[in-house]
């Protein structure tokens, strides 16, 4: 299986700020990456797939990079909305895997 | 509007059966891939079984391989996930989610989930 090691486990940023979040594949997943918002108490929603293209109605200060077996989500311009957790997921093989998230705090 | 609302989820005993239903709406039920993803009390998420827009094909993580059964009818828009064998890990809320179209393995739609505890 491949797995998918996310860093950090939490982070704690202030309104306005620039986020990274970070994700690595045991093995090259082909930018076969999505990356996931749930806010507390909510199911999962789609914010970037094939690593880097944004999903239809997700704002623009969302972004995704990465190639090979290192990816990296980033939240410009920190919003108060934006707090909650965000996890990875391979889609290059079976079994499809997530990351173990990322709990994002306002400071 | 898009709507995929799932059922069936409660209490069970270790060793018996479960089914889930998700009921879909506001799109082309056969057009699309379909899977079911747990997420066990205050942990990540995993990947639990995969079903082909013509229910043909399906895939299973390892842990559930022998005891789960995804299956789909098209005629009633509708996704179903026998879980036979219950064991206390499977106690999770399961999400019904809707693939890419195109068959990619990302999930663009998720349901609210059901939750499932199994315990004696």
């Amino acid at each position: 299986d491949i797995q998918m090691t996310q860093s950090p486990a939490s982070l704690s940023a202030s309104l306005g700020e620039t986020v990274t979040i970070e994700c690595r594949a045991s093995e090259d997943i082909y930018n076969g990456l999505a990356w996931y918002q749930q806010k507390p108490g909510k199911s999962p929603q789609l914010l970037i797939y094939n690593a880097n293209s944004l999903h239809t109605g997700v704002p623009s200060r969302f972004s995704g990079s990465g190639s090979g077996t290192q990816y990296s989500l980033k939240i410009n311009s920190l919003q108060s909305e934006d707090v909650a957790s965000y996890f990875c997921q391979q889609y290059y093989d079976y079994p499809y895997t997530f990351g173990a998230g990322t709990k994002l705090e306002l400071k | 509007e898009v709507q995929l609302v799932e059922s069936g989820g409660g209490l069970v005993q270790p060793g018996r059966s479960m089914k889930l239903s998700c009921a879909a709406s506001g799109f082309t039920f056969n057009n699309y891939d379909m899977a079911w993803v747990c997420q066990a009390p205050k942990k990540g998420l995993e990947w639990v079984a995969t079903i082909s827009y013509d229910g043909s094909s399906t895939y299973y993580r390892d842990s559930v391989k022998g005891r789960f059964t995804i299956s789909r009818d098209n005629a009633k828009s509708t996704l179903y996930l026998q879980m036979d064998s219950l064991r206390s890990e499977d106690t999770a809320t399961y999400y019904c989610a809707r693939h890419s179209y195109g068959g990619y393995g990302y999930f663009d739609f998720w349901g609210p989930g059901t939750m499932v505890t199994v315990s004696s």
